[in-house]
């Protein structure tokens, strides 16, 4: 199994500003996955984190509004920059692990932009 | 690319009648299938997943799926339904890969309520 520690758990922020939030894993992964939930929706793949490289990005999102960092196998950060209220939403990391069958998410971050 | 289908937004059931949420998929390959509840701000709370053998998984609080290949369907059951099993219900899938290189992919969620 894979133990995800995602911080901060919830941040209240004014528009405009900018928010860095991490996730750290127990174990080297190759990928990690950026997901965001609008409130009363589902999860929608931000983008995936491949150490090493520029993260690929899902259409809707671009780097300039969420730039995300891979620094080694088992960290990565997602900053949400400029923020606005339409970027309040829960924030969730995850990784897949043994062999795919698997999926780890962190505990989520819940923003809330003013 | 793969996708999910949860075609009812909402499922209303009384307690202790049979439960169904349901869920179809479409991926290249061999999907790997997974189901989450989601309570009020809670995180997402893994429920069971199908990966191969048995067409009819068992997972957790007494919650069953059924996988359906020629339907391309998962559907969440539960025998006797209780009020403490209303929440949020997501159906996820991504494809067989065991690189692990490929997120999962979410339906867009159910939301079951169970009427005493």
């Amino acid at each position: 199994s894979a133990v995800i520690s995602q911080k901060p758990s919830r941040d209240i922020c004014q528009r405009g500003t900018s928010l860095t939030i991490q996730c750290q894993v127990d174990s080297q992964v190759t990928m990690m996955f950026w997901y965001r939930q609008q409130p009363g929706q589902s999860l929608t793949l931000i983008a995936t984190a491949n150490q090493g490289s520029e993260a690929t990005y899902e259409s809707g999102f671009v780097i300039d509004k969420f730039p995300i960092s891979r620094p080694n196998l088992t960290f990565s950060t997602l900053t949400v920059s400029n923020m606005s209220p339409e970027d309040s939403s829960i924030y969730l990391c995850s990784v897949v692990a043994n062999w795919g069958t698997e999926a780890f998410f962190g505990q989520g971050t819940r923003l809330t932009v003013v | 690319a793969q996708s999910v289908a949860q075609p009812e937004d909402q499922v209303n059931v009384a307690e202790g009648n049979p439960l169904t949420v349901k869920c179809t998929y479409s991926v290249s390959g061999n999907p790997y299938l997974f189901w989450y509840v989601q309570y009020p701000n809670r995180g997402l709370q893994f429920l069971l997943k199908y990966i191969t053998g048995d067409n009819l998984v068992k997972g957790s609080y007494g919650f069953e799926a059924e996988f359906n290949k020629s339907q391309t369907s998962f559907h969440l059951k539960k025998p006797s339904a209780l009020v403490s099993d209303s929440a949020l219900y997501f159906c996820a899938v991504r494809d067989g890969n065991p690189s692990g290189n490929t997120p999962l992919v979410f339906g867009k969620g159910t939301r079951l309520s169970v009427i005493a």
